[in-house]
């Protein structure tokens, strides 16, 4: 596709609930990053993808966050047993890596969720 | 650990007028330093900069890297109600491909 894509825009659940994001990548990128972005805040790395690779799970703030990326494109981040603090825009990157070199992130629209 | 930080967090001016953001970092192993616009929700690209004393230019929008005092400024001349925005800097440090972003600046231009 022309750009990074994300659904849905908005999401609005009870808290304990379970949630799954979407994030569709540039067509031909091989990285795939996920970032979260609480209110007034700056953006907190969750979780990169790089091709075959095992991903960079680093940023995961607990193991109620998961995330996977199936053939290599589309990826889905999965919160279980949502609270409160999740409540952010989850935004979804993704950039072409040349010689394991892939700094120019293009961010797709992000999703809003909301735990009440 | 790796750390960006952006001043002001916050600038309120006129249009017509020229500011300058301000990013500085502490990195173990810089690869480069990257700043976006934020309007709404999607931050996107404007600069990426690698190399110390090289000026990108984009219309307006200017920025430069000083890799000794490790800080980059974004330089917005003849600002727009448009430039309204939260400007982002970020790095990318060693071997990994992930941004450390910064807190970033909230610009509001007024008429």
């Amino acid at each position: 596709g022309a750009g990074v894509s994300q659904s849905p825009s908005n999401k609005v659940t009870e808290k304990g609930k379970d949630v799954e994001l979407r994030c569709d990548p540039i067509s031909g990128h091989t990285a795939l990053y996920w970032y979260r972005q609480s209110l007034g805040q700056g953006l907190e790395f969750l979780i990169y993808f790089q091709g075959n690779s095992a991903p960079d799970k680093s940023g995961l703030p607990s193991d109620r966050f998961s995330a996977e990326r199936t053939g290599g494109s589309v990826s889905t981040l999965t919160i279980q047993r949502t609270q409160q603090e999740d409540s952010a825009v989850y935004l979804c990157a993704s950039s072409l890596v040349l010689a394991g070199r892939g700094e120019t992130q293009y961010f797709g629209p992000g999703t809003r969720l909301l735990v009440l | 650990e790796d750390k960006v930080v952006q001043s002001p967090l916050s600038l309120v001016v006129h249009e017509g007028d020229t500011v300058t953001l301000n990013c500085s970092y502490e990195v173990t192993n810089f690869r480069s330093l990257l700043w976006y616009k934020q309007e709404k929700k999607a931050p996107t690209f404007l600069f990426m900069l690698t190399s110390s004393g090289i000026e990108k230019k984009s219309g307006r929008l200017s920025s430069i890297l000083d890799k000794k005092e490790l800080f980059s400024i974004l330089n917005i001349t003849a600002t727009q109600t448009g430039d309204s925005a939260v400007y982002l800097c970020a790095i990318v440090s060693g071997g990994y491909n992930k941004l450390i972003f910064g807190a970033g600046t909230r610009l509001a231009v007024h008429p």
